[in-house]
């Protein structure tokens, strides 16, 4: 139980066009996603929080514009890059919660390359 | 300012020897903590959690110590398997919210 998908799980795209990335709980419902991003031989940073019907919470120095989020349901969760630019370019990740436990459960990841 | 810390970015352990991972903290209002495992290009798979009211929880070859005076946890694996080598994290969360605090990750390396 508690799998979380993500699509794509591999995606490049040009600089300037704009790529969403899905996240599912496949199994339970998540009263919380997370949207995470990894850079090379660094911990995994939080970028935003969010919450079914509501506004996503964006974390210090994320830019909510660039990063659009939107938690449409209980099981789905997407991240929007807008206009990318290379340094976008990265491993995104997912995770979503269903209880007060602390714990999270985390999608495969999506490999962004922006060339 | 790290909160959570894993001061070792790498370990190197035999087959079949215990592995040890240690994880500090500095915020008192963490109640929970987590292990996870993470393969390149992969999500972290959790592991192992402790709540702050335990200071031990053993789950098959994991167990996690939690000494809440010395703001430190760790995280032994044993027997130690090749398949055990990956990034290991630890994280944190307070009551107030889901949010993890993250460590910056220890590789752990089982040597045949």
């Amino acid at each position: 139980g508690a799998v979380v998908s993500q699509h794509p799980s591999w995606v490049i795209c040009k600089s300037g066009t704009s790529v969403k990335i899905e996240c599912r709980s496949l199994d339970f419902q998540a009263t919380t996603m997370f949207w995470y991003r990894q850079f090379p031989k660094q911990s995994l940073m939080l970028m935003a929080t969010s919450n079914e019907g509501s506004k996503a919470t964006y974390e210090q120095g994320v830019e909510k514009d660039k990063f659009l989020i939107n938690h449409a349901s209980l099981t789905l969760s997407t991240l929007t890059v807008t206009s990318a630019h290379p340094e976008d370019s990265s491993f995104y990740i997912c995770s979503a919660s269903f209880s007060a436990g602390g714990e999270q459960y985390f999608g495969p990841g999506t490999r962004l390359t922006v060339t | 300012d790290q909160q959570v810390k894993q001061n070792s970015p790498s370990l190197s352990v035999q087959e079949g020897r215990i592995s040890i991972l240690n994880c500090d903290y500095t915020n008192s209002m963490f109640d929970y903590f987590l292990w996870y495992k993470k393969y390149p290009a992969e999500g972290p798979t959790f592991l192992i959690s402790i709540s702050s009211i335990k200071d031990k929880n053993e789950d098959g070859r994991f167990t996690v110590f939690l000494n809440k005076s010395a703001k430190h946890l760790s995280l032994h694996i044993v027997p130690s398997q090749p398949g055990d080598s990956a990034v290991y994290f630890c994280a944190a969360s307070g009551r107030s919210n889901y949010q993890l605090i993250w460590g910056a990750g220890t590789k752990l390396i089982i040597k045949p």
